[in-house]
């Protein structure tokens, strides 16, 4: 079957680097996505990986090891306006994303 | 930038009431996808569609359908509203290519009593 992994919740410091990992299992494999959920509100774009190797995009990055069906997004300078749930979403075969329930990550001052 | 507006953010509807949300998008993608969110869960998909008239069911079609009579617009209905069908409903489409990108609509929050 098609399975997701990733913490439920992380806690990080306001100026802090965080890491939050993802590893799933699809029905083939066509790139990986990571989205941004406030509460309330709808998914926002951070990152998409087809490719193995770490790509980075202002404070956010995003890695993928396609071999170990792994990814991670790292967040540096943590700002309180992170604090969000983190979505890892891999695409299938079929072009469909397998979303996992995410990862909530709070801020502290 | 591409834009996904749904039609309601809020909705409340009574048990048994025939529901419509309506999700429009304004750049000609073919792959729209209508999904339910509930505390603890990912998303998860009902119906999705890869061009006008066409659709495929998702992981929970039951007590739904859908109509795509117009490439940017896909609809869904409850055909008789229940209370466990009070959730966050999530239109997206999906822009593949050089910039592969899932876009979404606003959500709508609806409430069955």
């Amino acid at each position: 079957g098609q399975n997701i992994d990733q913490p439920t919740e992380m806690t990080a410091t306001e100026g802090a680097i965080v890491q939050i990992n993802c590893t799933y299992q699809t029905s083939g494999f066509n790139g990986l996505f990571w989205y941004q959920q406030h509460a309330g509100e709808a998914p926002t774009f951070l990152s998409y990986n087809v490719l193995d190797g770490l790509e980075e995009k202002g404070r956010f990055s995003s890695f993928l090891s396609r071999s170990k069906g792994y990814s991670y997004l790292l967040l540096k300078e943590l700002q309180m306006k992170d604090s969000a749930s983190y979505l890892c979403a891999p695409m299938d075969s079929n072009y469909q994303l397998i979303w996992g329930a995410g990862t909530k990550l709070i801020i502290k001052p | 930038d591409v834009k996904v507006t749904q039609s309601s953010r809020y909705l409340v509807k009574r048990t048994g009431e025939k529901v419509f949300l309506e999700c429009v998008q304004d750049m000609d993608h073919e792959n729209m996808f209508w999904y339910r969110q509930d505390p603890g869960l990912g998303l998860r998909l009902i119906y999705f569609s890869y061009d006008v008239k066409m659709k495929e069911k998702g992981d929970i079609p039951e007590g739904y359908s859908v109509s795509r009579e117009k490439k940017e617009r896909f609809s869904l209905i409850l055909e008789s509203a229940s209370t466990n069908q009070t959730s966050m409903y999530l239109c997206a489409t999906l822009r593949q290519g050089a910039a592969t990108e899932a876009f979404f609509g606003q959500g709508t929050r609806l409430t069955v009593v």
